[in-house]
């Protein structure tokens, strides 16, 4: 299997052009979600998904689109890049966990992207 | 709203030598996951060990082990005989088993190995 997918692995853009960055899993994963990693600090939630056609935010979602059309597919649309995303995008999937369990997240290898 | 905390951006420790990496968490749940991540300079990320809240056994992955104090929220994570190859930025994480179930990472602790 491939796990989970992320294209393209690095990417310039310049202030105020847009872009979608590729997400996909195999995994049959009813969840999926969208993080940025600034240098040296953690991982915040952009978005996230529990299933096609459900999305929402999560702790940092302004200047960002997605959307989840098929269970497979969820990718993240920057609108207007600013130098403040600047940041390696990571995309993750998991199965959804019963009451007892919450397996592990599956990440993508990460997208850097750069906006001068 | 769930916080996690590292208070530890940094720690370096000899080969072979035993360091224990610190997380401290608030909620209010009582039932939820627990990972310890590892992040090398390639950027993927690695699970390294898991705990549910629900079992009181501290989660064990060969030179990998977890503390686990549910009442007092903390989680460190102990890396014994410690190789070079365990370099990296090592992440503690929560994962609610509500709702979308999201994960809520902390800071990041760097782990320099002295050869």
């Amino acid at each position: 299997n491939a796990g989970v997918t992320q294209t393209p692995k690095f990417r310039i853009l310049k202030i105020g052009q847009s872009m979608t960055l590729q997400c996909t899993q195999d995994m049959n994963h009813n969840y999926m979600y969208w993080y940025r990693q600034d240098p040296g600090m953690g991982l915040k939630l952009i978005y996230y998904s529990v299933g096609a056609g459900i999305t929402d935010k999560g702790e940092v979602p302004n200047g960002y689109n997605v959307s989840r059309s098929t269970t497979e597919d969820f990718p993240l649309r920057l609108e207007l890049a600013a130098p403040s995303q600047t940041s390696v995008y990571f995309c993750a999937s998991s199965y959804r966990g019963s009451p007892k369990r919450a397996g592990e997240l599956f990440f993508g290898e990460g997208s850097r992207l750069t906006v001068l | 709203a769930q916080t996690v905390t590292q208070s530890q951006p940094e720690m370096s420790v000899q080969e072979a030598e035993t360091v224990t990496l610190s997380c401290t968490y608030d909620t209010s749940e009582s039932d939820y996951y627990l990972f310890w991540y590892k992040q090398p300079p390639s950027r993927q990320m690695i699970l390294v060990i898991r705990q549910e809240a629900y079992k009181q056994q501290n989660a064990t992955e060969n030179r990998f082990s977890v503390n686990f104090q549910k009442a007092a929220k903390s989680f460190s994570l102990k890396i014994s005989d410690s190789q070079l190859g365990d370099a990296a930025m090592y992440f503690c994480a929560y994962r609610s088993l509500e709702g979308a179930q999201k994960l809520v990472f902390g800071q990041g602790t760097r782990l320099t190995i002295n050869p």
